[in-house]
């Protein structure tokens, strides 16, 4: 069965330290990946997407991805968290015309330290 | 500007309770989607729908059922709510026959005392 997997479940960060959380999908088909986010007492919303072409996905607030076909992952990157990053973090996968079923990850916890 | 809005932020019923939890998108979206999440087991897929009465089971539908009888709305229904469908719920919609990003609602924290 198609599964998703985040790395950590809970990342405490200092402010301006880099950030990666690693996701990895099991479906060995082509994908959509996505990475959405939730801060504390507001909607879940998209952070980026992958779809195809440049595997090196840039998104909002400075996050980037990358898709590594060869690993199954795609991991969520920044350079430099701030304060307003805290929150959660939820990798999703869809086979690409295979449905409309996403698989969602269980969610990395970020919290950044002022 | 994607708006999906469900009925309720909070909701408290007891076991045994019927219990509707309403979604309602904007924006003419053909797919639909009910998910619960969970601490620890991100969201899981209870049911979706990819057109008017149209609905498939996700990957957790025992003790669910949905209604889908407009585009724009679609119900999520605990026919006999138990403590272990204290939850939160989210809805989504997004386009097309492919699956694109999903837009979600801000949720529905349901307690089932």
């Amino acid at each position: 069965a198609q599964s998703v997997s985040q790395h950590n479940h809970h990342v405490i960060l200092s402010e301006a330290a880099s950030l990666e959380l690693g996701c990895n999908y099991s479906y060995g088909g082509t994908v959509n990946l996505f990475w959405y986010v939730q801060y504390p007492g507001q909607h879940l919303q998209l952070l980026l997407k992958y779809f195809s072409g440049d595997p090196l996905v840039k998104g909002i607030k400075g996050f980037e991805a990358e898709f590594i076909k060869s690993k199954f992952s795609f991991n969520l990157r920044k350079p430099s968290v701030q304060w307003s990053d805290t929150a959660e973090y939820f990798c999703a996968v869809n086979r690409k015309g295979g449905g409309f079923k996403t698989i969602f990850g269980a969610g990395t916890r970020l919290f950044v330290k002022a | 500007d994607v708006k999906v809005t469900q009925s309720s932020r909070y909701l408290v019923k007891r076991t045994g309770e019927k219990v509707f939890l309403e979604c309602v998108q904007d924006m003419d979206h053909e797919n639909m989607f009910w998910y619960r999440q969970d601490p620890g087991l991100g969201l899981r897929l209870i049911y979706f729908s990819y057109d008017v009465k149209m609905k498939e089971k996700g990957d957790i539908p025992e003790g669910y059922s949905v209604s889908r009888e407009k585009k724009e709305r679609f119900s999520l229904i605990l026919e006999s709510a138990s403590t272990n469908q204290t939850s939160m719920y989210l809805c989504a919609s997004s386009p097309g026959t492919n699956i694109y990003e999903q837009y979600f609602g801000p949720g529905t924290r349901l307690t089932v005392t």
